[in-house]
Parts: C-alpha cells; sequence; structure tokens
C-alpha cells in the first residue's frame, strides 16, 4: 500500500528539548518537503529535498534541521532554537518539484 | 516571486457551482497554477494543475484567461462534504517558489 506516513501523530516535550519528527514514503518520490500549519493559517514551507543528500530551505528554516539520507526518509528536527514550536507539521512527497505533492496525515506538536 | 490573492471565505449551498478566483499578477512564464484541498486536521490533497486555457478532470475545472494574471477552481454541483479550504500555487518546476497562501475557506451548506 503506498503512501506517506508521519510518526508520531501527536508529541508533546517540554520546551528546551530537541525533538525528530518523521517522514517516509514509499512512493519513490524524488523531492520531500516540511511545512509548518498554525491554527487558521496556511502552510509555510520550512525545508524542502529534490533529491538524496541535498535540500534547500524554505521560508521559515530557522530553529529547524533536515536529512535526506536515503529517498524514502526526511526527517525534520525542531530545536530548542525555534521560539515558537508548537504546530501541526506536514510532511509531503512529489514525483519532481512542484509536481501533484502527496501529503501524509501530519504531527501535531505541542511544546510546554 | 509569485504571490497569490484569494478570497478568504465563500459561501455556497448543495447542489450549486463554485467558483473560487485566484489572483497571481506577477506570474512568470515558467510558472504553473495549482490548486489543493484541505480538511480540519488533514494533509492537503491535490485538485487540479494548468498552465494555461482550461483544465479539466473528474472533480474541478480550473480556467485561466489568456493574460495568465488569475486562475478560476470551478466546483461542480457542490456537497456539504466539499466544506474545505482551497489553496492556490503558483510556481515552476524548479520549486524554488513554493508558497501556499491563506487559501479560502469554502462552507456549503444544506
Amino acid at each position: 500500500d503506498g503512501g506517506i506516513t508521519q510518526s508520531p501523530k501527536y508529541l508533546f516535550r517540554k520546551e528546551g528539548q530537541n525533538v525528530t519528527l518523521s517522514c517516509e514514503q514509499n512512493l519513490n518520490h524524488d523531492a520531500m518537503y516540511w511545512y509548518r500549519q498554525d491554527p487558521g493559517q496556511g502552510l509555510r514551507l520550512i525545508y524542502y529535498s529534490q533529491i538524496v543528500n541535498d535540500f534547500q530551505k524554505g521560508d521559515i528554516a530557522e530553529g529547524y534541521s533536515v536529512s535526506r539520507e536515503k529517498k524514502e526518509s526526511f526527517p525534520l528536527t525542531v530545536t530548542s532554537a525555534q521560539k515558537n514550536p508548537t504546530a501541526f507539521y506536514l510532511c509531503a512527497s512529489s514525483p519532481r518539484t512542484f509536481y501533484e505533492q502527496y501529503f501524509g496525515p501530519g504531527t501535531r506538536l505541542t511544546v510546554t | 516571486l509569485a504571490k497569490t490573492t484569494q478570497p478568504i471565505s465563500m459561501d455556497s449551498y448543495e447542489g450549486q457551482e463554485v467558483n473560487i478566483t485566484c489572483s497571481h499578477n506577477n506570474i512568470a512564464t515558467n510558472d504553473y497554477i495549482t490548486w489543493y484541498q484541505q480538511f480540519p486536521s488533514q494533509g492537503p490533497r491535490f485538485i487540479i494543475q494548468g498552465y494555461k486555457t482550461k483544465v479539466t478532470n473528474e472533480v474541478a475545472s480550473l480556467f485561466i484567461p489568456a493574460d495568465r494574471k488569475s486562475s478560476t477552481l470551478s466546483l461542480p454541483r457542490v456537497s456539504l462534504s466539499d466544506t474545505a479550504v482551497y489553496y492556490c500555487l503558483v510556481g515552476d518546476m524548479s520549486g524554488d517558489d513554493m508558497r501556499f497562501g491563506a487559501g479560502t475557506r469554502l462552507t456549503v451548506k444544506p
């Protein structure tokens, strides 16, 4: 069953801790993306990757880091430097950049 | 950067046709127009993509005038389940211009 998975669905962390969000796809897509969505707002691009071992910053990359060591995996680390990390995080993939994107179910991160 | 402008919200009734317009005055030659639908607490879902004139699929039509400075997503005979936020994106295939705006919140009433 092909698709894109994110885990966990809900995540709670204390302020000052780094946390890594998982994103895996078995669609053989080249491009992967991370977005952040705050309540009532649109999606904002954090990072994207067009090929393995390469990624680019989006509009709000500060306080986040990513890696792309495998084609199917694109984990996102929310570091303690991110001032307002509580949000809904969405991962997506597409055959190539800007083609139809397939989104995962999202991870809702709460930092207190 | 190609910036998009959409109405914040729209209301409609079941069975009506809904047209949502997106303005993108500084669209570039290589830019495509893509629309997504998002339900609460879910990731967006691709609806349709086009470059010029008219594109139609099983769920929607996309109308793009000759100057490409705007586009209109047309949803035929909406139902309650079409209540969602609709996003218009404009960008080229490089991925350097991936931006979702605030979207249009469509509410379909019985």
